[in-house]
């Protein structure tokens, strides 16, 4: 079956610019998360969604991140406007259900250079 | 916050079985522990999890400690390909599918 796909892999933006990100899980799979890997940390949960409902997104900066999952298949993850601590790989991951012993399957990721 | 406890790094000779510790002394007895890795500029592979019992897959073996306050992951026959970082999770939740990774352990198979 096909993984977790992820656009664009590379994005180089300066501060104060807007960038989105976009995720399409595997077929199927209700829930999906965004989660931010800073160089040389595990990854950060930003946003959980179940379907096209937002499940937790207490790390979520809202003043300048949004994510939308508006048909409850593929999302989107903007920042708006962005500033050199955003400097990150963004990976999508999904999971078929949302219980403690769903396997989550991640993307690729999309490493993000804010200059 | 992760509530999980890594060695940073180890070393293992290819071909032979790489033993990775952890340790989850707050462990509650509704969470499970779970196992990921992550190979240069991949994301995150699921590897293995359990709750009490010892687990075995194709990838590893999972021995969970009677009182649940650590566990190790096994690796039987590494290979160079099983270099990566890997992470040691406790799974916030019952209903919940938030994963909190720490630091974990690097890897490094040597040949």
């Amino acid at each position: 079956e096909a993984g977790v796909a992820q656009s664009p892999r590379y994005k180089i933006i300066e501060k104060r610019q807007s960038v989105a990100f976009w995720c399409n899980p595997i077929s199927g799979h209700a829930t999906l998360y965004w989660y931010q890997q800073i160089l040389g940390q595990g990854p950060k949960l930003l946003i959980q969604f179940q379907n096209n409902g937002v499940v937790d997104d207490s790390q979520l900066p809202k003043d300048r991140f949004s994510a939308e999952r508006l048909k409850g298949v593929d999302s989107t993850l903007k920042i708006q406007p962005a500033k050199l601590e955003d400097s990150a790989v963004y990976l999508c991951a999904s999971s078929l259900v949302l219980r403690a012993g769903g396997e989550q399957f991640f993307g690729p990721g999309t490493r993000l250079t804010v200059l | 916050d992760a509530k999980t406890t890594q060695p940073t790094s180890m070393d293992c000779a290819e071909g032979r079985a790489a033993n990775l510790p952890c340790n989850h002394s707050t462990i509650s007895g509704n969470e499970y522990v779970y196992w990921y890795r992550q190979i240069h500029s991949q994301g995150p592979q699921y590897i293995i999890h359990g709750l009490k019992n010892n687990e075995t897959n194709e990838m590893a073996s999972l021995i969970i400690t009677e009182d649940r306050k650590s566990s190790t992951l096994i690796l039987p026959h590494a290979t160079l390909r099983d270099t990566a970082v890997y992470y040691c999770i406790v799974r916030v939740g019952s209903n919940t599918g938030k994963l909190i990774f720490g630091q974990g352990t690097t890897l490094q198979v040597k040949p």
